[in-house]
């Protein structure tokens, strides 16, 4: 059983361009979550999706960031108008489908590595 | 608030020493998860060793240990006969049990490994 696959591993923006990431979850799970690693600092949360349901974005900035995770294929973390302070490592975890709410294990990605120049 | 707080930003311990990374965190909350995860260079997160609250007894994983104090909120992470391998950055993190969507983390400890 792969794990949560991220890609890009690398991806290098000019400022203004957009960035896509892309995260697809292990086989079996249904549920993503979208983290944010800025340089020296521990990861925060940014946002939780279902399939075709956003359940919880109260991480993800106001503006220029989006996500999605369709019914088919992967999420996608999108961000509009790259700025320098957006250079981060952007992380995905996944798991399984449960019992609605609750703590679900959360199986981590490799992350991408985002630089903006 | 839900917080979670390393105060050591380095450590480091001689190969087949002992070393302990503190941690201690913030909630509300009677039931919750604790982890500790590791992360190499390569960035990816591996998990350590993971804490159920409800649970007195310490969780153990081969050389790595937890000291859980649930009254006092901390939750170390003891590594014994420590290897070349165990260098990386190191973060505390917890999650609620009944509203568990998304993961507190601390801002790390980077250990290094002396040969």
């Amino acid at each position: 059983n792969a794990g949560v696959m991220q890609n890009p591993r690398h991806l290098v923006r000019r400022r203004g361009q957009e960035a896509r990431l892309r995260c697809s979850p292990m086989k079996g799970h249904s549920h993503v979550y979208w983290y944010r690693q800025l340089p020296e600092e521990g990861l925060k949360f940014m946002v939780y999706l279902q399939k075709e349901n956003i359940i919880d974005e109260s991480g993800m900035p106001k503006e220029r960031f989006s996500a999605e995770f369709p019914k088919e294929g992967p999420s996608i973390l999108r961000i509009q108008q790259v700025v320098r302070g957006d250079s981060a490592a952007y992380f995905c975890a996944s798991s399984p489908p449960g019992l609605a709410g609750g703590f679900h294990e959360q199986y981590f990605g490799p992350g991408t590595r985002l630089t903006v120049t | 608030a839900q917080t979670v707080t390393q105060s050591q930003p380095e450590m480091s311990v001689q190969e087949a020493e002992t070393v302990t990374l503190s941690c201690t965190y913030d909630t509300s909350e009677s039931d919750y998860y604790l982890f500790w995860y590791k992360q190499p260079p390569s960035r990816q997160m591996i998990l350590v060793i993971r804490q159920e609250a409800y649970k007195q007894q310490n969780a153990t994983e081969n050389r790595f240990s937890v000291n859980f104090q649930k009254a006092a909120k901390s939750f170390s992470l003891k590594i014994s006969d420590s290897q070349l391998g165990d260098a990386a950055m190191y973060f505390c993190a917890y999650i609620p049990r009944n509203t568990g969507n998304q993961f507190y983390f601390g801002t790390g400890t980077s250990l290094t490994v002396i040969p």
